[in-house]
């Protein structure tokens, strides 16, 4: 079945323990997104990459890094997370050249950060 | 100014009968494509139908249509037949550029629709 796994589902941590969100597509998809997701303001994208070794930054950044090592893997990682954070995270996926393409998401992940 | 605005935080609709969410979108790219995505309570995204900014006809996919008016902007869902399950959180989004220009997504604030029995 063609899909985009994030993992934990749920994640409540606490301030300044770094944590990381992985997320994987089974698709072949050359674009990868992250994107929260807050009450009132819809989804904000915090990175995106268009390819393997490919990374910038989305309108959101701050406080978070990813990196593309792999096709499939796009992982966003906390190095010190703070309440500011807590929210809930997609990760995505889709094809790059084709117009028709939107994105497929993760399940979501729920991060609170006390 | 926002990308995509949906202006209806809040709707409700009677079982069975039609409804229409909001969607305008601001670009000045002449080549863009328009989506809308469902997001139920278990909190997943769906997606439902998609918009080119080329198409000559109105995209349908079942009981969703999209209400697509390129002069005033707007990308407007219909919903016909409301069922329960249509119970939902809904977003517009739109992606700018064509084929490899286009790199950004922009996502409405969206709308949460009600099915009442």
């Amino acid at each position: 079945e063609a899909q985009v796994t994030q993992n934990p589902r749920y994640l409540i941590t606490v301030t300044g323990k770094k944590l990381t969100v992985t997320c994987s597509q089974n698709m072949n998809h050359e674009y990868m997104s992250w994107y929260r997701q807050d009450p009132g303001l819809g989804l904000r994208q915090i990175y995106y990459s268009m390819n393997v070794e490919v990374t910038d930054k989305g309108d959101v950044p701050e406080g978070y890094k990813v990196s593309r090592k792999e096709k499939r893997n796009f992982p966003l990682i906390l190095e010190s997370p703070s309440p500011n954070q807590t929210s809930l995270y997609f990760c995505a996926s889709r094809i790059y050249n084709r117009q028709y393409y939107g994105y497929t998401f993760g399940s979501g992940t729920r991060l609170t950060v006390v | 100014a926002q990308k995509i605005t949906q202006t209806q935080p809040g709707m409700f609709v009677q079982e069975k009968e039609a409804v229409t969410l909001d969607c305008t979108y601001d670009t000045s790219d002449p080549s863009y494509g328009l989506f809308w995505y469902k997001q139920p309570s278990s909190g997943e995204m769906i997606f439902l139908i998609y918009q080119g900014s080329y198409d000559q006809q109105n995209a349908t996919e079942g009981r969703y249509s999209l209400n697509f008016q390129k002069a005033r902007k707007s990308a407007n869902l219909v919903i016909s037949a409301s069922q329960l399950g249509d119970s939902a959180m809904y977003f517009c989004a739109m992606r700018e550029g064509y084929l490899n220009t286009g790199n950004q997504f922009y996502f409405g604030t969206g709308t949460s629709l009600t099915v009442i029995p």
